[in-house]
């Protein structure tokens, strides 16, 4: 079982590109959600779904969009890469809506020169 | 004040030392607790959830003070395997698709 698997893990980005990190999982995984992780400021909730064609906001939405089409898939939009957007995402899904128990990918680490 | 507040550590034992975190949540009305393991440039791995009445799960206990807001992590006998970052996490009461994040605790068990 492959769990939650992003693609890429490594990238550097220019200010001003654009690029999508991908995301699938393949544990029929209703709620799906990104996170970035910055030192000192733990994981913050971008944006999230609780199924195909339903996503919502985070704490920290802006610059990025995402969008639910399928149950598997979720993928993150960098509109226009800022410097302030270098960081590591991870994406995670879970499916018991009691429990806390989040399946994270291993992790995207992105650099905005 | 955020929401979730850990100490950052790096709390620094001996192989075979007790250890304990604790975790201060804003939210009086937050219904949901856990703590996840994180090792270093990997991804959050849940560790145990915090019920009402505590738990145990080997080594590692769990306890809920909802008077004063806090949780905390106990870890008996440290190992060196234990060396890691554990993250608090609070589901609020009418966020139930938002965990939230603590900023995490570092440990490092030493030989």
């Amino acid at each position: 079982n492959a769990g939650v698997t992003q693609t890429p893990k490594f990238q550097v980005l220019k200010t001003g590109q654009s690029m999508t990190l991908q995301c699938a999982q393949d544990m029929n995984h209703e709620y799906m959600s990104w996170y970035r992780q910055d030192p000192g400021m733990g994981l913050r909730l971008i944006h999230y779904s609780v199924g195909a064609g339903i996503t919502d906001q985070g704490e920290v939405p802006n610059g990025y969009n995402v969008s639910r089409s399928t149950t598997e898939d979720f993928p993150l939009r960098l509109l226009s890469a800022a410097p302030s957007q270098t960081s590591v995402y991870f994406c995670a899904s879970r499916d018991d809506w009691d429990t806390g128990e989040l399946f994270f990918g291993e992790g995207s680490r992105l650099t905005v020169l | 004040r955020k929401e979730v507040e850990q100490d950052p550590g790096p709390f620094n034992v001996p192989e075979g030392a007790t250890v304990a975190f604790n975790c201060t949540y804003s939210n009086s009305a937050s219904q949901s607790f856990f703590w996840y393991r994180q090792d270093c440039r990997k991804e959050p791995k849940l560790l145990m959830s915090v019920y009402s009445s505590g738990n145990e799960d080997g080594r590692f206990t769990a306890q809920l003070n909802r008077a004063s807001q806090y949780i905390s992590l106990l870890i008996r006998d440290s190992k060196l395997s234990d060396s890691a970052t554990y993250l608090c996490v609070v589901i609020p009461n009418n966020a139930g698709n938002m965990l939230t994040f603590g900023g995490g605790t570092r440990l490092m068990v030493k030989p």
